[in-house]
């Protein structure tokens, strides 16, 4: 299976600042099949990014995407308090679909 | 607006079987998306369960594969999870989700559904 390693497991900022997540894969992920999840504390997982780059339906330009063959990168400019959340990486292009562990962000 | 609704019992006795029932709104169960279970253990990460697509057999993650069952009912426009022989180790949070296809690109799992919380215990 794709092995999905998420970099830093915390990342502690200040608001206004930027955040930088990383993902790496155990073997090469098409970018059509690289998505970001942000799930909040006591909520479900909400997409925030498919396709590596394209961000989903209402989700600000804030949040980021880029990366290529194993290496992944969600950004997330000028940090607001509502950011917090921690953040999955997710291949969905060969099964058994596979997440990161996760980054918890603390703002 | 899609929307998706997990169901089913909340406690499961060890060596029980979970059954859950996810009902899906705003979408067909027959469209090409493929719809998912993932779950969630205490204060942990995400793990796939497994997906089926109406028309397509279910694909299942081997760790689970063994006791595992994903079937659609399209008359209610559903789609259930059964998990056989569980124990503590199944305790969590199990969520479905809808994995979008556009015809011509895979969306993410673009909607989910709150989630609902199975423990394991006598």
């Amino acid at each position: 299976e794709v092995v999905l390693t998420q970099s830093p497991g915390t990342l502690s900022l200040s608001p206004g600042e930027r955040a930088t997540l990383s993902c790496r894969a155990s073997q090469s992920v098409s970018r059509g099949f690289l998505a970001w999840y942000q799930q909040r504390p006591g909520q479900a997982p909400r997409l925030l990014i498919y396709g590596t780059s394209t961000r989903a339906a209402v989700i600000p330009d804030r949040f980021s995407g880029s990366g290529s063959g194993t290496d992944f990168t969600l950004t997330i400019s000028r940090l607001e308090p509502d950011d917090i959340a921690v953040y999955y990486c997710q291949q969905f292009g060969i099964t058994p679909y596979t997440f990161g562990q996760g980054t918890k962000l603390e703002i | 607006q899609v929307q998706l609704q997990e169901s089913g019992p909340r406690l499961v006795k060890p060596s029980g079987t979970l059954s859950l029932i996810c009902s899906v709104s705003g979408d067909s169960i027959d469209s090409r998306n493929r719809w998912n279970w993932v779950r969630q253990a205490p204060g942990k990460g995400l793990e796939w369960i497994g997906e089926i697509s109406h028309g397509l057999s279910a694909d299942y993650n081997p760790s689970l594969k063994s006791r595992v069952t994903i079937s659609v009912d399209t008359s209610n426009n559903q789609f259930s999870l059964t998990l056989i022989s569980v124990t503590a180790a199944d305790t969590a949070m199990y969520y479905c989700g809808r994995l979008r296809y556009t015809g011509s690109y895979w969306g993410g799992f673009d909607f989910w559904g709150p989630g609902t919380m199975v423990v394991v215990s006598s």
